[in-house]
């Protein structure tokens, strides 16, 4: 139950496309979903995060839907760049776990050409 | 911008050696954490740590770790007999207590253990 299934595990997409990274949850209790990036070499940096209460959250080019019924939140990259070539990570946390510790997806390894 | 800073970049031990992983989380933090990497596996929770004592722990974190908060400013990760399977990057996160449930992440140790 405190599992966060992602996926796929990589994903290649061309400079400009719109790669998409999906996730999974069953615990109800999970309340905030951030997406991090890591580069080779470097610590997860958080890109944009959503709570349960919206249904889509934008920040630049990274957007995250999320499904509440169905337990599910994707990150999708607009007009997606080589400098975006990394691997993102889903997570899930919950405020009333009172540790706020995160559960991490599996993470996805994205390339994108030039 | 405040960052949360990991010593050593790299720590190469002898296997049935102690290390102790050093982190300086954001100073006015209050919430740490400590999370495990194994090579391209997912970032796995180890241990959070409030007010001075451990407020969870994973079935990770046996009695060969430990965590200290000495003077108010470091954190610390000690493996007391390291393992080959202790292998891994290791990353301290810190939160605040009134951004909700942001973490952030230093660059990690990557611990070897031969």
């Amino acid at each position: 139950q405190q599992q966060v299934k992602q996926s796929p595990q990589s994903l290649i997409v061309q400079k400009g496309g719109i790669p998409i990274i999906n996730c999974a949850y069953e615990n109800t209790a999970f309340d905030y979903f951030p997406w991090y990036q890591q580069f080779p070499g470097k610590g997860p940096a958080l890109l944009i995060a959503i709570r349960p209460d919206v249904s889509e959250k934008k920040e630049g080019r990274f957007t995250i839907s999320f499904n509440k019924s169905a337990k599910q939140f994707s990150l999708h990259i607009m007009d997606s760049q080589p400098g975006d070539s990394a691997t993102y990570f889903c997570a899930a946390s919950s405020k009333a776990s009172g540790t706020y510790k995160y559960i991490f997806g599996t993470g996805t390894r994205l390339k994108v050409l030039a | 911008e405040p960052e949360v800073t990991q010593t050593p970049s790299h720590q190469v031990t002898q296997m049935g050696q102690e290390v102790i992983l050093r982190c300086v989380p954001i100073s006015n933090h209050l919430y740490f954490y400590w999370y495990r990497q194994i090579l391209g596996q997912k970032v796995e929770f180890l241990v959070s740590f409030y007010n001075n004592e451990i407020s969870e722990k994973s079935e990770i974190f046996d009695d060969q770790f430990s965590v200290e908060r000495p003077d108010g400013s470091n954190f610390t990760l000690k493996i007391r007999s390291t393992k080959l399977e202790d292998s891994a990057m290791y990353f301290c996160a810190s939160k605040s207590g009134t951004s909700g449930n942001i973490q952030y992440f230093g660059a990690g140790t990557r611990l070897s253990v031969l």
